[in-house]
């Protein structure tokens, strides 16, 4: 299956700064990635889904502006969780589809996953 | 974001025993379902994937299908100690803005005890 690799694994910051997630694509290409985010014991909620060359899409209630998404090359998406707060400590995964099939309706394969940890 | 029920736990089997896991979507024109197992503190990693009414077999897995009530499950045969970790059912959105999106259960955290 497809391989997704994601930086850092862990990370730590204080309340109002801005960290950055990456999720890389090994040795495929992909057009669009998704994002999830889960709190202890919750279900993996979708955030939103990142389209190279173009704008990302936003669940509903997810604020674009805190979580920016910049998919600027095919094999690389970014996640930037900007003026953290505590609230926002979670594990922050991404995926990618199989290039082998990329149909609608074929699984993701997830990334390792980021904890973040706000102060 | 679409509605994915499963059955609550958690489930606790003994090693050897079947362990049967239970998942009801809402969305009905979904044409994709998958399991995915996620042990603590790591990524959920795919084990089975159904798209037709029915069951699928791979191995000590079995996955149901029941479209028409809307149901998926996943039975385990021969459970394992290394198979105690948490059950995600996933449905894939089937029409419209949430095509090609997948949908997450809150999952089951299944422990088999030797």
């Amino acid at each position: 299956g497809a391989v997704v690799s994601q930086h850092p694994s862990r990370v730590i910051c204080k309340s109002g700064t801005s960290v950055k997630i990456e999720c890389r694509s090994l040795d495929f290409q992909a057009t669009t990635m998704f994002w999830y985010r889960q709190f202890p014991k919750q279900s993996l909620m979708l955030m939103a889904t990142s389209n190279e060359g173009s704008k990302a899409t936003y669940e509903q209630g997810v604020e674009k502006d805190k979580f920016l998404i910049n998919h600027a090359s095919l094999t690389l998406s970014t996640l930037t969780v900007t003026s953290a707060h505590p609230e926002d400590s979670s594990f922050y995964i991404c995926s990618a589809r199989d290039p082998s099939d990329s149909s609608y309706n074929s699984p993701l394969h997830f990334g390792n996953g980021t904890r973040l940890t706000v102060t | 974001q679409k509605e994915v029920e499963q059955n609550s736990g958690p489930l606790s089997v003994p090693e050897g025993a079947i362990a049967s896991l239970n998942c009801t979507y809402s969305d009905r024109v979904s044409q994709s379902f998958f399991w995915y197992r996620q042990y603590s503190g790591k990524s959920p990693e795919l084990i089975m994937s159904i798209y037709s009414n029915g069951d699928k077999e791979d191995g000590r897995f079995t996955a149901q299908l029941n479209k028409a009530s809307q149901y998926v499950s996943l039975l385990i045969r021969d459970s394992q100690p290394s198979d105690s970790a948490t059950y995600l059912c996933a449905v894939n959105g089937g029409r419209g803005s949430t095509l090609g999106r997948l949908y997450f259960g809150r999952g089951t955290q299944l422990t088999v005890w030797p």
